[in-house]
This record gives C-alpha cells, sequence and structure tokens, in this order.
C-alpha cells in the first residue's frame, strides 16, 4: 500500500493561499491521490482527486509532481470556514472489488483572521 | 435522500451490551464503505459492500462486529458485547462506481458511540 505522509499542523492567514503538501513516495502507477478534509465533528468532505495531471474544481487545485511522489493542496483564498483536518490519500485497490480508502492523521489547518 | 444520513448520532451503552448502528446512502449508490475513527486518530476502514457480491469485512476488527445491507441499500452495523475500546466515531460512506475515474466517496455525519 502506498502510505501518505503530511505535516500535522499548519496555520494560514485568512484570504492567503493555503498550500498543503503530502508525500507518498511509494505510490503505484495506477494509485490516485485523493484530498479529503473533516470539519469538527463532522463526516469526511471529498475535495479533489487526480492520477497525474493537476486537477482544479471549485474547492482546490491539485498539484502532483511529476515523478508523483508528492503532491500539494491549494486553497487559493482561505477562509476561517477552511479550518479543519485535510487528509491526503491514496486509493488501495484491496483486490476484492474494494477502493478503499486509508485515511491518516491529516493535517490540521487553522484559518487565522 | 440527499446524502448519507446515519442513526443514531450519539449512542452511549454499557459495556457488554450490543448495539446497531445504521446507514441509509445516497439513492442509487452501489457501494458503501464503514470506518470507524477513534478520538484524535484517522479513519480505519471496517467493511465494504459492491451490490450484490460478497462484503469485503477484511477490516472488521473482531467477529464481534458484523454488518448487513438489505435490499442493496440500507446496511446496519452490529457490535455484539461492546468493550471500552469500541468507544469511537463511526462513518458511513457511500459511492456509485458506474464511473470510476468520477469515484468519490460521500460520507454521513457519524454515530458517535461511547461505551460505559
Amino acid at each position: 500500500d502506498a502510505k501518505t505522509t503530511q505535516p500535522p499542523s499548519m496555520d494560514c492567514a485568512e484570504g492567503r493561499a493555503a498550500n498543503l503538501p503530502c508525500n507518498h513516495s511509494t505510490i503505484s502507477g495506477n494509485e490516485y491521490v485523493y484530498w479529503y478534509r473533516q470539519i469538527h465533528s463532522q463526516g469526511p468532505q471529498y475535495i479533489i482527486h487526480g492520477l497525474k495531471n493537476n486537477e482544479t474544481n471549485e474547492m482546490a487545485s491539485l498539484i502532483i509532481t511529476e515523478d508523483r511522489k508528492s503532491s500539494t493542496l491549494i486553497l487559493p483564498h482561505a477562509t476561517l470556514r477552511d479550518t479543519a483536518v485535510y487528509y491526503c490519500i491514496v486509493r488501495f485497490y484491496s483486490g476484492a472489488g474494494s477502493y478503499q480508502l486509508t485515511f491518516g492523521k491529516g493535517t490540521k489547518l487553522s484559518v487565522i483572521p | 435522500g440527499a446524502g448519507v444520513s446515519q442513526s443514531p448520532s450519539n449512542k452511549v451503552t454499557e459495556k457488554g451490551k450490543d448495539v446497531e448502528l445504521r446507514c441509509d446512502p445516497i439513492s442509487g449508490h452501489t457501494a458503501l464503505y464503514w470506518y470507524r475513527q477513534s478520538l484524535g486518530q484517522g479513519l480505519e476502514f471496517l467493511i465494504y459492500f459492491q451490490g450484490n457480491s460478497a462484503p469485503d469485512k477484511s477490516g472488521l476488527p473482531s467477529d464481534r462486529f458484523s454488518a448487513e445491507r438489505t435490499g442493496g441499500s440500507v446496511s446496519t452495523l452490529t457490535i455484539q458485547r461492546t468493550q471500552q475500546e469500541d468507544s469511537a466515531v463511526y462513518l458511513c460512506a457511500s459511492w456509485d462506481r458506474t464511473s470510476w475515474y468520477q469515484e468519490t466517496q460521500y460520507f454521513g455525519p457519524g454515530t458517535r458511540l461511547l461505551v460505559l
């Protein structure tokens, strides 16, 4: 299984871009990188995912390095409501048709007024 | 419904009692996951259902844990003879496998289980 490494916490000033890094040096060629976030006392919320190309949606951008060993989630204009734990996940295929998501401890992002 | 719902939202039980946790997935979603999250920890995979296929039970921590999914929709996670270490938030997620590249798992709000 490809494991991910994230810093335990980060601060970001409100209105600035938040750049959350993730290392996944053992990722295999058919594994996708997913990002979820979990606001306190809520279930995880999907943000974005990608394979090797950079991706952008209404919530964030995902930048994946050419060797795919690391990625960065970018929240372009962080707001106080973006304060959450952000999980970088490599989708693991268990072999039984189960694309389970293996969650680590994530990065606790605190957006500061 | 608009999203995944779970019930109860909170459950307090005594050690040794059995509990049942319910998950109503998004209508039409063929796949359903159960995870649990202990305090301050990441999510731990428990079990996966996909259509009529045999479930992937590889994450269940002991034989006290079981789950079923009736009619391909609602799922129930049962914990027998609860122990204090079972205290956690139990999360359910569903997704539609018809478009595997676009798949995302949608999570419910969770059931907070406290075993005294």
